[in-house]
């Protein structure tokens, strides 16, 4: 199974405050995502990355931007939070092996406030 | 755009009995079939994969494919209340997007 370590797991910030969530896994993996989750409802691909200085837009339209410098790295960052931003955030990475399948770390609550 | 459907739930199953969770997925170029499991609050969890239409077994859990019918399905026996958790089915195209996710079957194992 992939490690992947996501930082931090609880933050609680006020409106309009930077914040970058920090993702990396120890395997090598060539595919990242990020995915956002609230409570309850279905994951959304938010942001996703073939390869280092590869970037590409998910199925959900995101404020955050995220960017892939080295491999093991996929940090997301949210310029100015809003409380529409609480969420789950979830990151994850594929390759290797197994191809396809995806390995979720644990995520990162983001409350706004 | 590909589509993953699952009936939401909650799907209620008694402890010891066999939970029955179904997924219908649209893109009949789909290569990969993936069960995650979900606790609430916790991130997904990979349970099984099928690549090739029959069922797979693993343990309590058996995965079943059926390509022509665009039909996956996973079956637990022996239900235990810890398995009381949301069943993702996620399909892949083999694309570097990743997998499309179903928004997941609430499963509710009773004592």
């Amino acid at each position: 199974e992939a490690d992947i370590y996501q930082t931090p797991r609880y933050l609680v910030i006020g409106t309009g405050k930077k914040i970058t969530l920090e993702c990396s896994q120890t395997m090598g993996h060539d595919k990242m995502y990020w995915y956002q989750q609230d409570p309850g409802m279905e994951l959304h691909l938010i942001h996703y990355s073939y390869g280092v200085n590869s970037t590409e837009k998910g199925d959900l339209s995101s404020e955050s931007t995220v960017s892939r410098i080295r491999t093991e790295h996929f940090p997301l960052t949210l310029e100015s939070a809003r409380p529409s931003h609480t969420s789950q955030y979830l990151c994850a990475s594929s390759g290797g092996s197994r191809g396809n399948t995806i390995y979720f770390g644990e995520g990162s609550w983001l409350t706004v406030v | 755009q590909k589509e993953v459907e699952q009936n939401s739930g909650p799907l209620s199953v008694p402890e010891g009995a066999i939970a029955s969770l179904n997924c219908t997925y649209s893109d009949r170029g789909s290569q990969s079939f993936f069960w995650y499991r979900q606790y609430s609050g916790k991130s997904p969890e990979l349970i099984m994969f099928i690549y090739s239409n029959g069922d797979k077994e693993d343990g309590r859990f058996t995965a079943q494919l059926n390509k022509a019918s665009q039909y996956v399905s996973l079956l637990i026996r022996d239900s235990q209340p810890s398995d009381s958790a949301t069943y993702l089915c996620a399909v892949s195209g083999g694309g570097a997007d990743g997998l499309t996710f179903g928004k997941g079957t609430h499963l509710i194992i009773q004592p």
